[in-house]
């Protein structure tokens, strides 16, 4: 019954390699959004979906792709993984201006 | 461009004690505010929303004030609990424009000793 999950919760992997990682919400929320949580724990946002649109696209290295099948999914997929790239993402989904965002668990990426 | 600041940085207080934890955002054009709460290794766990038009929301022990027009917004805990030790963020939502992503403030770090 959770609202907002992300797969995995852990990844370690060699500098170049592509990985990806998956989040699901179950609220039916119609925006859902990818942020960054630096090793200094300050989160930024990345991405915005709203019902599959693209809407927010930060200053983010194109090695990151974010696809969203449909409304519920959004997938994080990065390319050639830097040491910098080494922080924890998180996955969230809002309905309208006027509600609060939900937070999924967070994967922490760990680039060697 | 929006920037948030929560004072202090990290607190430590004995059990039992009242405290105020602050946020400060430059751009008073804000929809809402909302306080989150972090446990180490952890997600974020919502804990008040503040519309713009409010003046305050209370959860349980939990109040969160905001004052829009000076850019200000205090989360107040009352008789804090070691439970209580964790991570507090509060973020701030634009009324136009930045597709509603929130701008969260550097976060401050409470303990509260047994």
């Amino acid at each position: 019954d959770t609202a907002v999950s992300q797969t995995p919760k852990y990844l370690v992997t060699q500098m170049g390699n592509d990985k990806s990682i998956k989040c699901e919400q179950n609220l039916g929320h119609d925006t859902m959004y990818w942020y960054k949580q630096d090793s200094k724990k300050f989160l930024k946002i990345m991405f915005s979906y709203n019902n599959k649109e693209l809407i927010i696209n930060e200053t983010v290295p194109n090695r990151f792709s974010p696809k969203s099948p449909d409304k519920a999914h959004l997938n994080l997929h990065i390319n050639s993984l830097e040491l910098g790239d080494s922080a924890v993402y998180f996955c969230a989904s809002s309905q309208g201006a006027a509600y609060g965002y939900t937070f999924g668990s967070g994967t922490r990426l760990t680039v060697v | 461009k929006q920037e948030v600041t929560q004072i202090p940085a990290a607190l430590s207080v004995p059990e039992g004690e009242n405290l105020v934890l602050n946020c400060s955002f430059t751009d008073s054009a804000i929809y809402n505010l909302q306080w989150f709460r972090q446990d180490p290794g952890k997600g974020l766990t919502s804990l008040l929303l503040i519309q713009s038009s409010q003046r305050e929301q209370t959860s349980g022990r939990l109040n969160a004030s905001l004052d829009k027009s000076s850019g200000r917004s205090t989360l107040y805990i009352a008789a804090s609990q070691p439970g209580d030790s964790a991570t507090y963020l509060c973020a701030v939502r634009p009324t136009t424009g930045g597709g509603n992503k929130l701008t969260f403030g550097t976060g401050t770090q409470l303990k509260v000793e047994l």
